[in-house]
């Protein structure tokens, strides 16, 4: 089914650890980005892509690293996990200039940092 | 740069009975505004949009959303609501000329009562 996958659904992690959160599309989007979801907090971006090679910043984006090297995949990294990182994240697609359509979201990845 | 209040954080409501969602956006240049609904342990899926035209705009499941621009309102309706209705709801908003970058409010948890 086209949609936004992302991997894995769960993780648990210690202090300084590094990890890698997956998210690919097959819709084409050009348009990607990630959200992390805090209790009472909404959703709040992290990082935005407009197309392969080009990402920026959102609200918070510390301690967050991301690279869009094809249209497909958009990983968000971890270099060195901390327990304010705890939280559901969710990535996001959306063709660019069409975000007004609605984004497409993935189901979540439900990390803990211990 | 645009916001978005959500001024309940939770709503209990008996089933069958009506509800509204209360949505209030800031923003200095023209918008798009978009109701999304959270189901337990899954990702957002987008419920209703407004984008121009007619100001009362009906969505997926019965709810519909009427824009207010002098009141800087986007609330969220639906005359009888069910048990599968238990969800969370987020209003979100975007520039009008930048729809690819959506800032969502903080949610609103709908409890159905039996």
């Amino acid at each position: 089914n086209a949609g936004v996958t992302q991997t894995p659904k769960f993780q648990v992690l210690k202090t300084g650890q590094s990890m890698t959160l997956q998210c690919a599309q097959d819709m084409n989007h050009e348009y990607m980005s990630w959200y992390r979801q805090d209790p009472g907090m909404g959703l709040r971006l992290i990082h935005y892509s407009v197309g392969a090679g080009i990402t920026d910043q959102g609200e918070v984006p510390n301690g967050y690293n991301v690279s869009r090297s094809t249209t497909e995949d958009f990983p968000l990294r971890l270099l060195s996990a901390a327990p304010s990182q705890t939280s559901v994240y969710f990535c996001a697609s959306s063709s660019l200039g069409q975000g007004a359509l609605g984004y497409t979201f993935g189901s979540g990845t439900r990390l803990t940092v211990v | 740069a645009q916001s978005v209040t959500q001024l309940d954080s939770q709503v209990p409501v008996f089933e069958e009975a009506p509800v509204e969602l209360r949505c209030n956006y800031s923003s200095s240049v023209s918008v798009y505004l978009f109701w999304y609904v959270q189901y337990p342990n899954q990702g957002l899926q987008l419920l209703l949009k407004y984008l121009s035209g007619s100001t009362l705009v009906k969505g997926i499941n019965g709810f519909e959303a009427e824009f207010n621009k002098s009141q800087t309102s986007f609330h969220l309706r639906k005359p009888s609501v069910h048990i599968s209705d238990t969800a969370e709801y987020f209003c979100a908003v975007s520039e009008s000329n930048r729809d690819d970058k959506i800032i969502f409010g903080k949610g609103t948890r709908l409890h159905i009562l039996p």
